[in-house]
């Protein structure tokens, strides 16, 4: 089992859908959670990070993290084409010798069409 | 500017040839990483060098060495090349690699082609 799980889509929604990205981890160790976007042929760029259950907004997008059952999700409110890439979600531990290194979950492919 | 900058971006080569991909980074970060995205999009770091020094070293066949001149740079050098290295390389920064609100900066890539 894979310390992080995420479901590889692919997800297509129309434009103006609210879209929920998800991602399940083992590792209660996490204790940072980060999603990052990545269009086709780039390289990954942080959306958002947050450390704490609950929710964090910016914009159209808010992270949800609950610790409890080790469970975050991404919406995105209002989706436009211009969000159709894949999402990672990504995790990293607190302390000790690999602090720093992070996680990745398998991405999901989004597209939003007109 | 480009803060991490990777070359080559494409890079199609034989089996069992010796090639090198180059990193750079000009954000001031002491912190590099390279990582390995399947053809499934499954993202999974290699290597980590704080200030020209190994921290990360991840089961990486020792085919694969990594080299940092100085602590903006950080070269991923591949000896005899297999099919299954086919992937695309990305390479990462970070402030310090310590703190726990780090964030990593990647680069645009270097989609490897084994034939």
């Amino acid at each position: 089992q894979k310390e992080v799980e995420q479901d590889p889509g692919p997800l297509s929604v129309p434009e103006g859908a609210i879209v929920s990205l998800n991602c399940t981890y083992s590792n209660s160790a996490f204790q940072y959670f980060m999603w990052y976007r990545q269009y086709s042929r780039k390289g990954p760029e942080l959306l958002m990070y947050t450390y704490s259950s609950g929710n964090k907004e910016d914009g159209r997008f808010t992270a949800q993290v609950d610790k409890s059952s080790k469970y975050i999700s991404l919406f995105i409110r209002d989706s436009q084409p211009s969000d159709s890439a894949t999402y990672l979600c990504a995790m990293k531990i607190a302390r000790g010798s690999t602090l720093g290194r992070l996680y990745f979950g398998r991405g999901t492919q989004l597209t939003v069409w007109p | 500017d480009t803060a991490v900058s990777q070359t080559p971006k494409y890079l199609v080569t034989q089996m069992g040839n010796d090639k090198s991909i180059k990193c750079e980074q000009n954000l001031g970060h002491d912190t590099m990483y390279w990582y390995k995205q399947d053809s499934k999009k499954f993202l999974k770091i290699m290597f980590s060098y704080n200030n020209k020094e190994l921290i990360i070293n991840e089961t990486v066949p020792n085919r694969f060495s990594p080299k940092s001149p100085d602590k903006a740079h950080l070269n991923l050098h591949i000896n005899s090349l297999e099919l299954g290295d086919s992937a695309v390389y990305f390479c990462a920064s970070s402030l310090s690699g310590t703190q726990s609100t780090d964030t990593q900066y990647f680069g645009p890539g270097t989609r490897l082609t084994v034939l």
